[in-house]
């Protein structure tokens, strides 16, 4: 059974800090890992996704490493704003069906 | 960009009452998907639907939910006698793909409140 842990659950850091969050699962069977942004009360916005295949991917401040064999993800947000205080989710796709399994999530808070 | 749109954002119901929510998938996805995330908690997989079944569904799909999609662009989720327990937030997927290679796309959700 795939397990999916985040890690750390809530960080508080100031302004213009660089922030790494980190994703580990259990199967390192995976399609790909996607992570996702939600603010409170709202849904899911898909920031970046990584094919089993890649290393990473990058997306203006943001970028995802992935090391399969290890089964960790991490998430890089590079001099954070007051905008990126969200919850960061990570999710990989079951193996052999397609359904997600994902983590609690990292709750960022960035300090003006 | 493309987007999964769901409706409406919040629904109080009354215990016993029945509920659908409401969803329209991106136009050339072709699997969908239903997720949930009690308030503090995961979100977790309830249902997939491709080709006008259910493909997989979880545990905590039981007999009082059941998915449709009605006509060519809504898929829909209904919960025939809602509990307690059934307050959270629902939300509606799509993918291209059976593996998802391109990723899944979720709607931003339904507040599902049971009184």
């Amino acid at each position: 059974k795939q397990e999916v842990t985040q890690i750390p659950a809530a960080l508080s850091v100031p302004e213009g800090e660089n922030l790494v969050l980190n994703c580990s699962f259990t199967d390192s069977a995976i399609y790909n890992l996607q992570w996702f942004r939600q603010d409170p009360g709202k849904g899911l916005t898909s920031l970046l996704l990584i094919q089993s295949s890649q290393r990473e991917q990058t997306s203006g401040r943001l970028n995802a490493s992935l090391d399969k064999s290890s089964g960790r993800s991490t998430l890089y947000i590079a001099a954070s704003q007051p905008g990126d205080s969200a919850t960061y989710l990570c999710a990989v796709p079951l193996g052999g069906n397609n359904r997600l399994a994902f983590g609690k999530g990292n709750q960022v808070v960035v300090i003006p | 960009e493309p987007e999964v749109t769901q409706t409406p954002s919040h629904q109080v119901t009354q215990m016993g009452q029945e509920v659908i929510l409401r969803c329209v998938p991106i136009s050339n996805h072709l699997y969908f998907y239903w997720y949930r995330q009690i308030l503090g908690q995961k979100v977790e997989f309830l249902v997939s639907f491709y080709n006008n079944e259910i493909s997989e569904k979880s545990e905590i799909f039981d007999d009082q939910f059941s998915v449709e999609r009605p006509d060519g662009s809504n898929f829909t989720l209904k919960i025939r006698s809602t509990k307690l327990e059934d307050s959270a937030m629902y939300f509606c997927a799509s993918s291209e793909v059976f593996t998802g290679v391109d990723g899944y796309t979720f709607g931003s959700g339904t507040r599902l409140t049971v009184v």
